[in-house]
């Protein structure tokens, strides 16, 4: 059962433009939800998170929105950068029923082309 | 500093080999994980330690054992592996465990393992 999606496996955006990563889940229980940036033959690095209390966390070009009602989040990159091109994940959690675990979703090759 | 730590970067070991991954960090962060991530595949969890003591394990087979030393040290001790256990092995720490608040893990660059 995957309770975290990411519908879209790959993503192509021009230099200056703006990124948009969406991430859908079905478990009504999450209530933190994170973005990681992962280079091949790295490890994931952490991007920013958001409470399931907030409807929006912005830090510098990045900014992830968050739908409770539709179980919806975006991550969006403004302006994208060659740099940004890597696989980003979404992940989630539950504190009160699953503790320390994180369930990522399948991932989206971003793509940032000069 | 928010690094991880992961030794060895690449392993190749035979079936029949014992061997050791280490992980560690220095933020006083007092829970540590351990994930296995297959290409093109999200991380998977095997275990939790939460302030030293082992709080989660996924199901994870035997012939992968957990320890933590101390606060600031994970090991995976690895035996009798299979070629399809060859993966990306990597570590993350948080501030505490998730029971306590909602707090990101950070990771570490990981362990490429290949069994043959």
């Amino acid at each position: 059962d995957q309770q975290v999606k990411q519908n879209s496996p790959s993503l192509s955006v021009q230099e200056g433009r703006i990124s948009i990563l969406n991430c859908d889940y079905t478990n009504s229980m999450f209530d933190y939800f994170l973005w990681y940036k992962k280079y091949p033959a790295e490890g994931p690095t952490f991007l920013i998170s958001i409470s399931s209390i907030k409807d929006k966390n912005e830090d510098g070009r990045f900014t992830v929105f968050l739908n409770k009602s539709a179980k919806h989040l975006s991550l969006h990159i403004v302006p994208s950068q060659p740099g940004d091109s890597a696989v980003y994940f979404c992940a989630a959690s539950a504190m009160v029923t699953s503790g320390s675990r994180l369930t990522f979703g399948e991932g989206t090759q971003l793509t940032v082309n000069p | 500093d928010t690094e991880v730590t992961q030794t060895p970067k690449h392993l190749v070991m035979g079936m029949t080999n014992k061997k050791s991954l280490k992980c560690e960090q220095h933020m006083g962060h007092r829970a540590m994980y351990w994930y296995k991530q297959k290409a093109k595949k999200p991380p998977e969890l095997m275990f939790v330690y939460s302030y030293e003591k082992l709080s989660i394990n996924e199901s994870v087979p035997s012939r992968f054992s957990p320890e933590c030393p101390n606060s600031s040290l994970l090991n995976l001790h690895l035996h009798a592996l299979q070629p399809e256990d060859s993966a990306l092995y990597l570590c993350a720490s948080s501030p505490k465990p998730h029971r306590d608040s909602n707090y990101e893990q950070y990771f570490g660059p990981g362990t490429r393992l290949t069994v043959t």
